[in-house]
């Protein structure tokens, strides 16, 4: 595997489920950071992890729960979602964090969360 | 804050036409600057990026120069391809204690044979 691969690439989940999402960087970055993406608005940042360390949360309602157990992982865990939530949830990688702004972030293919 | 302007989609062209996509940014000081595709069904590639004034990036016949004095990185390409249709981000990263990218709305690119 290269890149950034993310499982499920589809999921769909009542209100009351509990799911994960994964994300896994064979990069060898230590930066990994999560996206929403819904229809016609910009791309939202959703959290942000540098060396296993969370450096960012983007005022992310707590039913969103990510976890981040080595700088190869990262996880968005799911609890009584609600139906605007429905979007493709993106994960990205890049080097980490030194201070620059040059980096550039490497995208997963995303995975399509359905909330019914 | 830091905020991305692109051009409203959908943008048609016929196949060879020339294609440019603009993009203006605000920020505080001195941010990078991204292109990022995204085909049906796939996340975001990188397709070029510039990280100082006066730079162009390109890649794949696209190209974007980064222009402090107008704030703009506009995507151009001479002649597009069907393969080309998708989504175009544009995107700035610029260090103020905050380790993300700030993106556009995307523009969608619709090349007809």
């Amino acid at each position: 595997e290269t890149g950034v691969t993310q499982t499920p690439r589809h999921l769909v989940m009542g209100m009351t489920n509990k799911k994960s999402l994964k994300c896994e960087q064979h990069l060898g970055h230590n930066a990994m950071y999560w996206y929403k993406q819904s229809a016609k608005k910009p791309l939202e940042l959703m959290f942000v992890y540098n060396f296993k360390e969370q450096t960012e949360n983007n005022s992310v309602p707590s039913r969103f729960s990510p976890e981040c157990p080595n700088s190869s992982h990262l996880f968005l865990h799911l609890h009584t979602l609600q139906p605007e939530d429905s979007a493709l949830y993106l994960c990205a990688s890049s080097q980490a964090w030194d201070g620059g702004s040059t980096d550039t972030q490497y995208f997963g293919p995303g995975t399509r969360l359905t909330v019914l | 804050g830091n905020s991305v302007t692109q051009m409203e989609g959908p943008v048609t062209l016929s196949e060879e036409a020339f294609l440019t996509i603009n993009c203006t940014y605000t920020a505080t000081g001195y941010p990078s600057l991204f292109w990022y595709v995204q085909y049906p069904g796939e996340g975001l590639q990188l397709l070029l990026k510039a990280t100082k004034a006066d730079d162009k990036g390109s890649n794949k016949g696209f190209e974007a120069t980064y222009r402090k004095e107008t704030t703009s990185f506009h995507l151009e390409k001479g002649s597009v391809q069907v393969s080309d249709s998708a989504v175009y981000f544009c995107a700035l990263s610029e260090y103020t204690g905050r380790r993300a990218l700030t993106f556009g709305s995307g523009t969608r690119l619709q090349v007809q044979p």
